[in-house]
């Protein structure tokens, strides 16, 4: 079975500073991985994913991704914050042979965005 | 507009009395499925639905209970609530099993 970690519970960045948000994975096979971003209040709402290809994905708001198979990391980066960017932050990943079916989100890290 | 529509956004309840929290999605979508949101512990995935009358566990479905009579509605059923379900609950559903999860707005339940 597939499980996630997001070893960062808490991450405070400075407006305008770059970002970036750890996700490590465990699955035996190619994995689906997934961001969500969750607004206060809200829904999740997809950020980006990585099916196969090009391990570097571009996703919506300024965010990217890259797949790294030999650290089974997909971190999550942003050049620049804004403040509208505080928010939860899920990592998730599916398996190849059930997809959605059995798709495991991590704990979350929660992203403070200090002026 | 393409939208999960969740009811009710905020609930609470008394050990034992029977509830049912109700999800529907415009979108035409095939697959369907439960989260349980609680602090520290991310999501976890309850029930999920492929297609009408086809529906599965998750990783937590002790305690309940889902029906998918109709495509646009996956309703999540507590015959008996007890307090360890006091949590956010999140309906999400896509096209197919392998595509983008849209989320309703969630529902805030808790059983005192």
């Amino acid at each position: 079975a597939q499980s996630v970690t997001q070893p960062d519970i808490h991450i405070t960045v400075s407006e305008g500073a770059s970002l970036e948000l750890r996700c490590n994975y465990s699955y035996g096979a190619t994995p689906y991985l997934f961001w969500y971003v969750q607004s206060p209040g809200q829904g999740l709402q997809l950020l980006l994913k990585y099916f196969s290809g090009d391990t570097l994905v571009q996703g919506i708001k300024g965010f990217e991704a890259e797949f790294k198979r030999s650290q089974s990391s997909f971190n999550l980066r942003k050049p620049s914050v804004h403040w509208s960017d505080a928010a939860e932050y899920f990592c998730a990943v599916g398996a190849m042979n059930t997809g959605f079916q059995k798709l495991v989100f991590g704990t979350g890290t929660r992203l403070l965005v200090s002026p | 507009e393409a939208q999960v529509t969740q009811n009710p956004r905020y609930l609470i309840t008394v050990t034992g009395k029977k509830l049912t929290v109700t999800c529907s999605q415009n979108m035409n979508h095939e697959y369907m499925s439960w989260y349980r949101q609680d602090p520290g512990l991310g999501l976890r995935q309850i029930y999920y639905s492929m297609n009408v009358e086809v529906t599965d566990k998750g990783d937590v479905p002790e305690g309940y209970k889902v029906s998918r009579k109709e495509k646009r509605n996956f309703p999540l059923i507590l015959e008996s609530p007890s307090p360890n379900q006091t949590s956010l609950y999140f309906c999400a559903s896509s096209r197919t099993g392998n595509e983008k999860l849209f989320f309703g707005s969630g529902t805030q339940l808790s059983v005192l």
